[in-house]
């Protein structure tokens, strides 16, 4: 079915080092892309998000790139914590004419984070 | 304020037994959306309804199902339940079914098909 890949199934890192996950998506007519965090035995968590009118996005220790030419889009984690340990999701917002929208998802990225 | 409420939590089902799945979103969310999610396919969209209307609908065999109430609260039916429809399956609410921080999902359920 439609999905949006990921480059990294899994990425270990140390506490404190900074994290980088990847995704890339196929429809280049896409607008909109949103990072989710999901924690075991929960749902999808917003983390931030980006319109195709920006190349970057940051909150608070997040960081979202979009790179249109190549489609893709990465999340960057600073100073990586425990807590950050979950799967990390990249989603496009698909637009299909008039109110009917879907998202679209990445098959997720396991973060690892090792105290 | 309350979250997105799933229930049951977890559920185990026969093959060829039918399934049924509640969702009461955040009061004042009109729109629900249904996602399955398997290690295999990741999270996929199944449908979308908004003010007891189905708006949208993602690439299901007509086994899937579902529906909305006056209240919003939502429903999800899986009938002649195969092996394969073992899964995670989430719902998300928001105001009028764009995504993004208003875009909430609830804790899902798990579904065993044996």
């Amino acid at each position: 079915g439609e999905s949006v890949g990921l480059h990294l199934p899994t990425l270990s890192v140390q506490e404190g080092d900074n994290s980088i996950i990847n995704c890339a998506y196929s429809n280049s007519a896409s607008d909109y892309f949103i990072w989710y965090k999901q924690e075991s035995g929960k749902g999808p968590q917003f983390i931030i998000d980006i319109r195709s009118n920006m190349d970057k996005r940051q909150g608070q220790r997040v960081t979202v790139l979009l790179n249109k030419t190549v489609k893709h889009l990465s999340l960057q984690i600073a100073a990586t914590q425990p807590g950050d340990s979950a799967v990390y999701l990249c989603a496009e917002w698909a637009r299909y004419g008039g109110a009917t929208n879907k998202l679209i998802f990445g098959t997720g990225t396991l973060l690892a984070v090792q105290p | 304020k309350a979250g997105v409420t799933q229930t049951p939590r977890y559920l185990i089902k026969t093959r060829g037994q039918q399934v049924t799945l509640s969702c009461s979103p955040i009061s004042g969310h009109r729109s629900v959306s249904w996602y399955q999610q398997t290690p295999g396919q990741g999270l996929q969209f199944l449908f979308e309804y908004f003010s007891e209307t189905q708006r949208n609908k993602g690439n299901f065999p007509g086994r899937f199902s579902g529906r909305q109430f006056s209240n919003s609260r939502s429903e999800m039916n899986v009938s002649t339940l195969e092996l394969g429809d073992s899964a995670l399956y989430l719902c998300a609410s928001s105001l009028d079914g764009a995504g993004g921080l208003g875009y909430t999902f609830g804790s899902g359920t798990r579904l065993t098909v044996v």
